[in-house]
């Protein structure tokens, strides 16, 4: 179990805020991804790190999305500013060379 | 584009009526065919990889399997406490890039 963990679990904020997402993965995995899930999209690969270099964020919605990742421990997703629609359950997940990925147990963003 | 679909989108099922789980995929390069399991409030759980037509899985009450262009998970006798959404994913290209569907919501009715 790579037990992830993110914060904050649940995060309620108005339109036109800043929201960061935080995780830290406690084992060690070459690669670390950040997915979106909602009812109609299902999940959503956002961007990904490998070796702490983003290598894929192709699915990053718009500027507004950020993400870095300055050490193996800690990677960070910002929303600026936030909108309604960004309102869904963001996972950060890792997972080494055989696609096998471990995922945290979510933060839920509403945007209101 | 890749595409990942899974059927039913629901599906309630009484305790020891076995059934299938759909997974039908249209990628450029399967690399792996992995299905999770996802309880409410959590995020996925891995249960298999499966990486070539003809391969198959188990796992207690589950067998998954694979051919070109599907994927089945299996489910004998369920009990109410495998009641949870079933997600199958595809890696494909280069990457450590997955897929998922939108996921099978099954519950286990007593």
């Amino acid at each position: 179990d790579a037990g992830v963990i993110q914060s904050p679990r649940h995060e309620v904020t108005e339109m036109g805020q800043e929201v960061t997402l935080r995780c830290k993965p406690i084992s060690g995995h070459n690669s670390l991804f950040w997915y979106r899930q909602t009812m109609m999209r299902g999940l959503e690969l956002l961007i990904y790190f490998n070796n702490n270099v983003p290598i894929d964020d192709s699915g990053m919605p718009e500027d507004r999305f950020s993400a870095k990742m300055p050490n193996a421990s800690f990677s960070t997703l910002k929303i600026q500013p936030s909108e309604p629609r960004d309102s869904a359950v963001y996972f950060c997940a890792v997972g080494g060379d055989t696609g096998e990925l471990f995922f945290g147990e979510g933060s839920r963003l509403t945007v209101l | 584009e890749d595409q990942v679909t899974q059927s039913p989108e629901a599906l309630r099922l009484q305790e020891g009526e076995s059934s299938s789980l759909n997974c039908s995929y249209t990628v450029s390069g399967l690399r792996g065919l992995f299905w999770y399991r996802q309880d409410p409030g959590k995020g996925p759980e891995f249960l298999f990889t499966l990486y070539s037509a003809g391969e198959e899985k188990e796992k207690e009450r589950l067998k998954a399997t694979l051919t070109k262009k599907e994927s089945f998970l299996h489910i004998t006798a369920p009990k109410p406490e495998d009641s949870a959404t079933y997600l199958c994913a595809a890696l494909t290209g280069g990457g450590n890039k997955l897929t998922f569907g939108t996921g099978t919501q099954l519950k286990v009715e007593l």
